[in-house]
């Protein structure tokens, strides 16, 4: 897969906030993955976009691909404890190549 | 349907010693894939197997191997241990291999490997 950049690297809000991760690539994309990791567990796949300007929504979460295919964001609405964890956007190509991840930290 | 099973959970080794975890794939998935986890590096891709052959290595030393079984299971191999090593090795198992079928990987709980 090809090398993907996230950012940022952590995020703390109050409970009810929202809160945004990006995904950001030098190269086009065929495809972007994320990933949510809780504290002390392992990785769960949350979702697939395959197509440009591609938008699929999860209950409160957002996800998006760029018309570019170079760019992905997850969007969270009104932030839960429920989810925190640390979230990965991965590029899947023969293996999956994981951005470092947002660390998310929701207050109550 | 069982998840993907790994084990040991956690392991701890002296430096040169060497160490093999076991992956057991979800029942038809015949794509084993292995990563390592750091706080450093994040999660690293080692190598995949598909139908007992490795299909894809990624950028480690020799001194990281593995092997996949008939039946799908996987194991992954470290010798001559190097506190570096210290991670949490992850499994994570595919219906396929292949960008081509963009399949979702599902992984293990992992084994926490601590070398001293």
């Amino acid at each position: 897969g090809q090398q993907v950049m996230q950012i940022p690297q952590y995020q703390h809000v109050q409970e009810g906030e929202d809160f945004t991760t990006y995904c950001n690539s030098s190269t086009t994309l065929s495809n972007i993955q994320w990933y949510k990791q809780r504290p002390g567990g392992h990785p769960v796949f949350l979702i697939q976009l395959v197509k440009s300007g591609e938008v699929k929504k999860q209950k409160r979460l957002t996800f998006q691909f760029g018309e570019a295919k170079k760019n992905s964001s997850l969007h969270i609405t009104a932030t839960q404890t429920t989810d925190v964890g640390t979230y990965f956007c991965a590029n899947r190509g023969y293996a999956l190549n994981f951005g470092k991840g947002t660390s998310l930290l929701v207050t109550p | 349907k069982a998840g993907v099973t790994q084990t040991p959970r956690y392991l701890i080794k002296t430096r040169g010693q060497q160490v093999t975890l076991s992956c057991s794939p979800i029942s038809g998935h015949r794509s084993v894939s292995w990563y390592q986890q750091t706080p450093g590096q994040g999660l690293q891709f080692l190598f995949e197997y598909f139908s007992e052959t490795q299909r894809n290595k990624g950028n480690f030393p020799g001194r990281f191997s593995g092997r996949q079984f008939s039946n799908s299971r996987s194991e992954m191999n470290v010798s001559t241990l190097e506190l570096g090593d210290s991670a949490l090795y992850l499994c994570a198992s595919s219906q396929s291999s292949g960008v081509l079928l963009n399949t979702e990987a599902f992984f293990g709980q992992g084994t926490r490997l601590t070398v001293v």
